[in-house]
């Protein structure tokens, strides 16, 4: 399997300030089609997973612009360029792209 | 709007069976890939099953493969995961998700095993 590594898995972030997170895949991400299948998720706290990022840089619809993602191959990134005490929770990078598709640990996010 | 709506959990004994229920609105579900991912208490994320569209294929996590099986009715725009000899390790809450890259989630059900 995949295996997907975060860090930190902790973030403490004074409001108004930038945060990234790292994900590292222990193989490419690359799918057969040309398309690399990773994804960042933000749960809330008694909340539901939601989709922020599909295909590493793209923002699903309703997702602020502070949120972005970057990357390549093994090597990934979600930024915050400005942290809101909206964004507090855990952040999981996913991947699709191999068959068991694998999380990250989680990283949480609060505010210092 | 898409939603995703749980149904079916509750408190099961080891070695117990429960069927899950999700049942989707808002798009066309025949055209769609599902998901269940799980979550156990205070932990992350983990997927437990897939299926294609046309039901063509399921693939399952091997911590709960031979024990769990997941369908689809497509008339009734549901998905199904039948789970079988329910392990302590099992209990969590079980969301059912839009596609392989998890558009959009349900609320999610709560699943239980204890004696």
């Amino acid at each position: 399997d995949v295996v997907m590594t975060q860090s930190p898995l902790s973030l403490p972030v004074t409001l108004g300030q930038p945060a990234s997170i790292s994900c590292r895949s222990s193989q490419s991400l690359v799918y057969s089609d040309g398309n690399t299948y990773l994804n960042w998720f933000q749960q809330r706290a008694g909340q539901s997973p939601r989709r922020l990022i599909y295909k590493v840089s793209n923002r699903d619809s309703g997702v602020p612009d502070r949120f972005s993602g970057s990357g390549s191959g093994t090597d990934f990134t979600l930024k915050i360029s400005r942290v809101e005490a909206e964004d507090v929770g855990v952040y999981y990078c996913m991947q699709g792209s191999h068959w068991l598709y694998t999380f990250g640990q989680g990283t949480k996010l609060e505010i210092k | 709007e898409v939603q995703l709506v749980e149904s079916g959990g509750g408190l099961v004994q080891p070695g117990g069976s429960l069927r899950l229920s999700c049942a989707a609105s808002g798009f066309t579900f025949s055209l769609y890939s599902m998901s269940w991912v799980r979550q156990a208490p205070g932990k992350g994320l983990e997927w437990v099953s897939f299926i294609a569209g046309g039901s063509s294929g399921t693939y399952y996590a091997d911590s709960v493969k031979g024990r769990f099986t997941m369908s689809r009715d497509n008339s009734k725009n549901t998905v199904y995961l039948q789970m079988n000899s329910l392990r302590v390790e099992d209990t969590a809450v079980y969301y059912c998700a839009q596609n392989g890259n998890l558009d959009s989630w349900g609320q999610g059900t709560l699943v239980t095993v204890s004696s």
